[in-house]
């Protein structure tokens, strides 16, 4: 069975650009959560999404938002993009909106010029 | 915020030897989670601890959940090279969100 997949693997972009990293969770995985991890330190919570449902928001700006599609996969969107923002941004399914067990894709990589 | 303490912050052994890191919280955590993470990949689930002084083992890793409720810890036997990498701690401090410690980074030496 596939795992978590997030596409694409590297992006770079400038800032003040506008970016959208995609999503898909694990089959049968009705919940999506999306982590920010910069190098050196653990990921960040950014959202959670169950349902289609915003479920969880992290400490991040509102140039951050995120949406879950029928089919469950989800995006994240960035606007306005700073060089603080490059990061490699991580993707976690889980079964449903009550199970504390994330499983993560291999992150997309953004580098912010 | 709520912050998860990992120690060490790295540690350097050598092949064979046995490893034990642990994983502090201000507060009570219901649950806990131990991930490992090689470079340039997404954190990989080893093991899920969710009663306090549980005892799970996953091939030679085995991982407590403390007794206090705000700590645990986890234990590689016998290290390989491929143990190689850095382990997070992680839990629910609320909701279904998760906090991450800053990890502890291994590197075995042949």
């Amino acid at each position: 069975d596939a795992g978590v997949t997030q596409s694409p693997t590297h992006l770079i972009k400038t800032r003040g650009q506008h970016v959208t990293l995609r999503c898909s969770p694990i089959s049968g995985h009705k919940s999506v959560s999306w982590y920010q991890q910069v190098l050196g330190q653990g990921p960040q919570f950014i959202f959670q999404y169950y349902e289609k449902e915003e479920r969880g928001r992290g400490n991040f700006p509102d140039r951050f938002s995120a949406r879950q599609f029928p089919n469950y996969s989800s995006e994240l969107n960035v606007n306005a993009l700073l060089l603080g923002d490059s990061a490699l941004y991580l993707c976690a399914s889980s079964l449903d909106g009550q199970s504390y067990e994330q499983y993560f894709g291999p992150g997309t990589r953004l580098t912010v010029t | 915020g709520q912050q998860l303490n990992q120690s060490p912050q790295s540690m350097f052994i050598q092949e064979g030897e046995d490893v034990s890191m642990n994983c502090t919280s201000s507060s009570i955590f219901n649950t806990w989670l131990w991930y490992k993470q090689d470079p340039g990949e997404g954190p990989v689930l080893l093991i899920a601890l969710y009663k306090a002084g549980e005892l799970t083992s996953n091939g030679r890793l085995t991982a407590q959940f403390g007794t206090t409720r705000k700590d645990s810890f986890l234990n590689i036997s016998a290290s390989i090279p491929s143990d190689v990498g850095i382990y997070f701690c992680a839990g629910p401090p609320d909701g279904r969100k998760l906090i991450f410690g800053q990890g502890t980074e291994l590197s075995v030496k042949p």
